[in-house]
């Protein structure tokens, strides 16, 4: 079975510091993977995906098999970043997506 | 772009009952999935429905179930409601259905079971 595993629910930074969400997957296929954001009074967004390689708003996340881990990172927080992330897997050939229980991240001023 | 609509925004049923949510996606996206997120965890898939057929189906019990309209629309029907089905239910659209298009979210409509 599927699971995305995101063990810190709650993550506080400081503005400037560099920021790491993490995000551990299982699954048996070539997994598809995701990062989600909802801020305050938003609805659920995408934030990048692994296949497109983009930097979002200074965040980035490489897909390591080895370890099936798909971390977000940014070098320097900022305020605006506070919010809610999930990491989410979809299965190949159909939209379901499996997500985490996700990381509420607090940028410290 | 008006995005992902949802409606109703908030529900209060009492156990037993049965509900309908309804769902427009974006204009000109075949694909519709329902999640069900429940307070402090990630989003749970449903259903998904892609030119008027289920794709794909969650965990979910029968109780649950959905259908998609000629016009993409969907509603997602709950019967015999459980205090256990308080929760958001949101829903997400896409064009093609396949993965390849990322999907969009709707703000969800809040379900309370007393």
């Amino acid at each position: 079975a599927q699971r995305v595993t995101q063990p810190e629910k709650l993550l506080s930074v400081f503005k400037g510091a560099p920021v790491e969400l993490k995000c551990n997957y299982s699954y048996s296929g070539s997994p598809e993977l995701f990062w989600y954001v909802q801020y305050s009074r938003q609805r659920l967004q995408l934030l990048l995906r692994h296949i497109s390689r983009e930097s979002i708003k200074g965040f980035t996340a490489d897909l390591n098999k080895g370890e099936t881990s798909f971390h977000l990172k940014k070098p320097f927080a900022q305020e605006e970043d506070s919010a809610m992330y999930y990491c989410a897997l979809m299965n190949f050939g159909n939209e379901k997506l499996t997500f985490g229980t996700g990381t509420r991240l607090t940028i410290i001023p | 772009d008006a995005g992902v609509t949802q409606s109703p925004t908030h529900l209060i049923k009492t156990r037993g009952q049965q509900v309908t949510l309804r769902c427009s996606p974006i204009s000109g996206h075949k694909s519709v999935s329902w999640y069900q997120q429940v307070l402090g965890q990630g989003p749970q898939f449903i259903f998904q429905y892609y030119e008027k057929e289920e794709r794909g189906r969650g965990n979910f019990p029968d109780r649950f179930s959905a259908r998609q309209f000629p016009n993409y629309s969907s509603e997602l029907n709950v019967n015999a409601l459980l205090l256990g089905d308080s929760a958001l239910y949101l829903c997400a659209s896409s064009y093609g259905g396949w993965g390849k298009e990322p999907q969009h979210f709707g703000d969800g409509t809040r379900l309370s079971i007393l």
